[in-house]
């Protein structure tokens, strides 16, 4: 199994600054990783798909970079929405698809 | 549009089997990794397994001696049922469709049921 581990555990910004979140994967997943964003009762949204794609609908201040086993979420000029929990996403060895634990973005 | 709403007991007791059906309207549940995962309280994201052409499907390792997944294409719904349940399988369950045929990036998802374990 792939573990997928995201740093910081927390992030603490203010709206306007831009973020930068890590994952990184304990064995090679290609360009085969998704980011997803949970806010409190919701179900995630998909953001990025393999590595650098966005979504449909996904505002460009979300980009996505990385391959092999380091990847990286980008939101630049952070508005009050984006502050919310993210994790990332393999899917290049399944079973089973694995999850990062999560970051949480707050508002400092 | 294609919507997904899972459905079921909100509490089950220890030991017994816990059962979802996720209803799909929009789309045909064919052609795509139809998706279970689930979110304990306050913790991370984990797959339980998909369903595939209505028949074949694939689970979670971890999970898999206690998981069925199975479809009824005439009521365009997914089920899922989980045996043997613990305190440790009290999460919200969400069923999820990937965004591509025959991949895992999930940009479909139902909103999720609270499955409590719980005497």
């Amino acid at each position: 199994e792939i573990v997928l581990t995201q740093s910081p555990a927390t992030l603490s910004l203010s709206p306007g600054e831009t973020a930068t979140l890590s994952c990184r994967a304990s064995q090679s997943v290609d360009i085969y990783l998704a980011w997803y964003q949970q806010k409190p009762g919701q179900a995630p949204r998909l953001l990025i798909y393999d590595a650098s794609n966005r979504a449909p609908g996904i505002p460009a201040r979300f980009s996505g970079s990385g391959s092999g086993t380091d990847f990286t979420l980008t939101i630049s000029s952070l508005e009050p929405e984006d502050f919310a929990v993210y994790y990332c996403q393999q899917r290049r060895n399944w079973p089973p698809v694995t999850f990062g634990q999560g970051t949480r973005l707050e508002i400092k | 549009q294609v919507q997904l709403q899972e459905s079921g007991p909100g509490l089950v007791k220890p030991s017994e089997t816990l059962s979802l059906t996720c209803t799909v309207s929009g789309a045909s549940i064919s052609s795509y990794y139809w998706s279970w995962i689930r979110q304990p309280p306050g913790k991370g994201l984990e797959w339980i397994g998909y369903i595939y052409y209505s028949v074949s499907t694939n689970y979670n390792p971890s999970l898999k001696s206690r998981v069925t997944i199975s479809a009824d294409t005439s009521k365009s719904q997914f089920s899922l049922k989980l045996s043997s349940v613990t305190a440790a399988d009290t999460a919200v369950y969400y069923c999820a469709r990937p965004h591509r045929m025959g991949e895992f990036a999930f940009d479909i998802w139902g909103q999720g049921t609270m499955v409590s374990v719980s005497s």
